[in-house]
Parts: C-alpha cells; structure tokens; sequence
C-alpha cells in the first residue's frame, strides 16, 4: 500500500540541478512530505521536508504543487557525492508513525 | 556534534553465535529506532522506544531479537541463536521525542556464516 511513487532510476549531469519527482495523490491534510537519502554504505540521511510551502535549505529545494498530490526534490547544482538513492516519504510529524522506505530513486551523477 | 554511534560497524559469526548490536542515540533525543536492511525487503523498522520504554515491536521478527534501553544513551539489539538469514545491515536511529526527522547511524553490517 505505497504511499509515494518515485522513479526507479535517473541521471544528471555533474554541475547540473537534479529534480526528482515524487506522487503522492492521497496524502491527506495533516501529513507532510519528508526526503531522504542513502548513500552507499551510509545510513540514510534526512535532506528537507515540508507540508504545502516550498522549503529551501542548504542541500536541497522542496516543491510542492498547490493540490499537494505531487512533489520535486531539487539538487540544485549536483555533485558526484549526491549519488545516492532518493527517498520520498510521506507522514504525519509525530514521531511515533514509522518511516516507511520504499524502493526510492537511484539518481547517479554523471561527470 | 556527534551523530548517532553504532558498534561494531561489521560483525561476522557463525550461526548459532549470540549477536549484539550496540548503539548510542543523540544526545537529548528520547526517541531510539532498531532497523534493518536486506536486499530483498528494504529499509524494514524493527522495534522503537520512547523515553527508554519500547512502544512498538511489532517488526521484530522473532523470539531470537530482543532489544533493551538501560538507559537514555544506549541501546542493543540482540539476536540468539543467530541464523543466516538474520544477515543484512542493522540500522539505529534517533530523534526528538515524538517529533521527526529521524537520524541515522552508519550501520552494522552482519553475516551470519
């Protein structure tokens, strides 16, 4: 019973924004959409999350379209360090709901 | 600032072995999540306690796991009798008292042989 749909795979040149997309059409009013990655060998890191504005920090931007129902994650200037697999995950803000991964997106720099 | 700790990073034993997986959350963050990670099931969530009292063990998947916080700076994950199957990467994480993101140590990759 996913919650998000990502694609399995993408590519981006070095120096280059990657986006990656994420649906999620039943998100209701009270969740937010969470990004994570993992890189190789790494636990997953948290990037950004938010609930309907767009979110900007020091790795990444959030975008979120106005019915909520979608988002991108923008890498805005990739690096060969930001292959990783891209996760985007929906839930509540309380701690206590699981995080559930799925297969997320396997983005690779390319030099 | 120190980010969660996980001991030891790769473990390699024979089945039948005691395992324990060890981990030191954030400091100031009361809640504690067991994860693991194979090939075939993904990131799967094991076990979580808030303010050192397990809530939810419903992912542990058998009697041979268990897992205790003595306290707010530790905790463990044990499995015996261990089994090959048992082997993937065990993940621990940490956060604010019900509140997210969770953070994540680096892992301790297990092979039961």
């Amino acid at each position: 019973d996913a919650k998000t749909t990502q694609p399995t795979s993408m590519d981006c040149a070095e120096g280059r924004a990657a986006n990656l997309p994420c649906n999620h059409s039943t998100i209701s009013g009270n969740e937010y959409v969470y990004w994570y990655r993992q890189i190789h060998s790494q636990g997953p890191q948290y990037i950004i999350h938010g609930l309907k504005n767009n979110e900007t920090n020091e790795m990444a931007s959030l975008i979120i379209t106005e019915d909520r129902k979608s988002s991108t994650l923008i890498l805005p200037h990739a690096t060969l360090r930001d292959t990783a697999v891209y996760y985007c995950i929906v839930l509540s803000n309380f701690g206590n709901e699981k995080l559930t991964f799925g297969t997320g997106t396997r983005l690779t720099i390319i030099p | 600032d120190a980010g969660v700790i996980q001991s030891p990073r790769h473990e390699v034993t024979e089945m039948g072995q005691e395992v324990t997986l060890r981990c030191k959350p954030i400091s100031g963050h009361n809640s504690l999540f067991w994860y693991r990670q194979t090939m075939m099931r993904g990131l799967e969530l094991l076990i979580y306690f808030n303010n050192n009292v397990p809530i939810d063990d419903s992912g542990m998947p058998e009697d041979r796991f268990s897992a205790k916080m003595p306290n707010a700076s530790f905790s463990t994950l044990k499995i015996q009798p261990s089994e090959p199957r048992d082997s993937a990467v065990y993940f621990c994480a940490s956060s604010p008292l019900q509140v997210q993101p969770q953070h994540f140590g680096d892992g301790t990759r297990l092979s039961i042989l």
